[in-house]
Formats: structure tokens, sequence, C-alpha cells
């Protein structure tokens, strides 16, 4: 089985501060993913990535970078959190092979920004 | 742009009753399209997923999907609904034209079964 862990569940947070949400997958596939998800709003892609070292910018990348070094890896920072980044995080992969396939979401991340 | 309406934010439905959750979508050309579900404080599973070919769709736990084109639906749906089935259903959909293209997500449907 597909598995993408996220490096923490819950993260509460300072206005100000930088925050970095880790995300690992175990299936060697090309292509992750970084949302969002809001109440009433759904899921919004923050990146994605499809390659290492390469980066594509999602529906709302203002005041998020990412950075992945290695496949299995991708990371979302927060330069400088604020209070309308509380949010649930969820970090996704899924391979490259013909169609669009279906995307593999960690657990979550919980961030509470004060 | 691409887009996806879930027009219900809660269904209900008694146990045993079949059920369904609305979806419809706006895409350029053919579409991909999907249905994941989130248990509480988990992320999203994927459900099933509609490429090309026969219409009617089915997937993970009992649930399918009916892809009709000329009303551009995708709603889900399930004979006989279980309690453990009460969850957050979302459909995605994507534009079918070659190399990777953006999943847009629907902004969610709560499932709720009755005992």
């Amino acid at each position: 089985d597909v598995k993408v862990t996220q490096s923490s569940r819950y993260l509460v947070k300072r206005t100000g501060e930088k925050v970095f949400l880790e995300c690992v997958q175990d299936m060697d596939h090309e292509n992750m993913f970084w949302y969002r998800q809001d109440p009433g709003l759904g899921l919004r892609l923050i990146y994605f990535s499809y390659d290492v070292k390469m980066k594509e910018k999602g529906d709302i990348p203002e005041g998020y970078s990412v950075s992945r070094e290695k496949k299995e890896r991708f990371s979302l920072i927060l330069e400088s959190a604020s209070t309308n980044q509380t949010s649930m995080y969820l970090c996704a992969s899924s391979p490259t092979s013909g169609s669009v396939n279906e995307q593999f979401f960690g657990p979550g991340t919980r961030l509470t920004v004060l | 742009a691409q887009s996806v309406a879930q027009p219900e934010d809660q269904v209900n439905v008694a146990e045993g009753n079949p059920l369904t959750v609305k979806c419809t979508y706006s895409v350029s050309g053919n579409p991909y399209l999907f249905w994941y579900v989130q248990y509480p404080n988990r992320g999203l599973q994927f459900l099933l997923k509609y490429i090309t070919g026969d219409n009617l769709v089915k997937g993970s736990y009992g649930f399918e999907a009916e892809f009709n084109k000329s009303q551009t639906s995708f709603h889900l749906k399930k004979p006989s609904a279980l309690v453990s089935d009460s969850a957050l259903y979302f459909c995605a959909v994507s534009p079918n034209s070659g190399g990777y293209q953006k999943v847009t997500f629907g902004t969610g449907t709560k499932l709720q079964v009755i005992p």
C-alpha cells in the first residue's frame, strides 16, 4: 500500500514564525501536492511538484513556498505565518503513467497560528 | 477554468436505503472524474474514477458513480447505506487532454447515515 506520511498531526505556531510542514511518500511517485482544506471551501491546491527540484504554483500559492530536494519528500514552508493560514494541510502523491491518476493522501496537519 | 459543484452540504439517509451524492462539473473537453471519501481526522481516500468507456463506474466499499455527459454530472450512489458510510465526500475533475492536468476538487458533501 502507498503510504504518505506528514511530520505532524497538530501544530501550533505564533504569528511571524517560519513553519515547515514535511511530507514523505514511499511509492516512488513522481507527483506530489500540497492542499489546504477549509470548511465550505473544499481542497485548494497550494503547490505541486512533478519531479525533483520542479514546482508549479497552484491556486493559492501566496504566503507559501515549497522544496523538493528528494523524490520522496515534499516540504511546504510558511515564511512568516499569519492567522489566516490556520487550516488543515494535506499532502498527496500520484504516479505519472498515462492518464491523470488518483492521488494518495497523508493524514493531514492541523495548523493553528496564534 | 474547470470547476466542480456539489450542491448539497449535507445528505441524510436512513441505514439500508439507497444514497446519492450529487456532483456536476465544468471542464474543457472530456473529463477525468474522481470521488474521494474522508473519514473524521483522516486524509482523503480514493473511491473511484471515470476515464472513458462505460458510464457506470464501480468502486470501493460498494459505491458506484454514473457519468452523464449531457448533464455534466457524476453522481455517487450506493444501493444500501451503512452507518459506517458516514463521512465527507469529495468530487474532483481534471481535463482529459494529455500530460499532467490540475485536479479541481468540490467543496465536499457530508453524508450522515442514520441508524
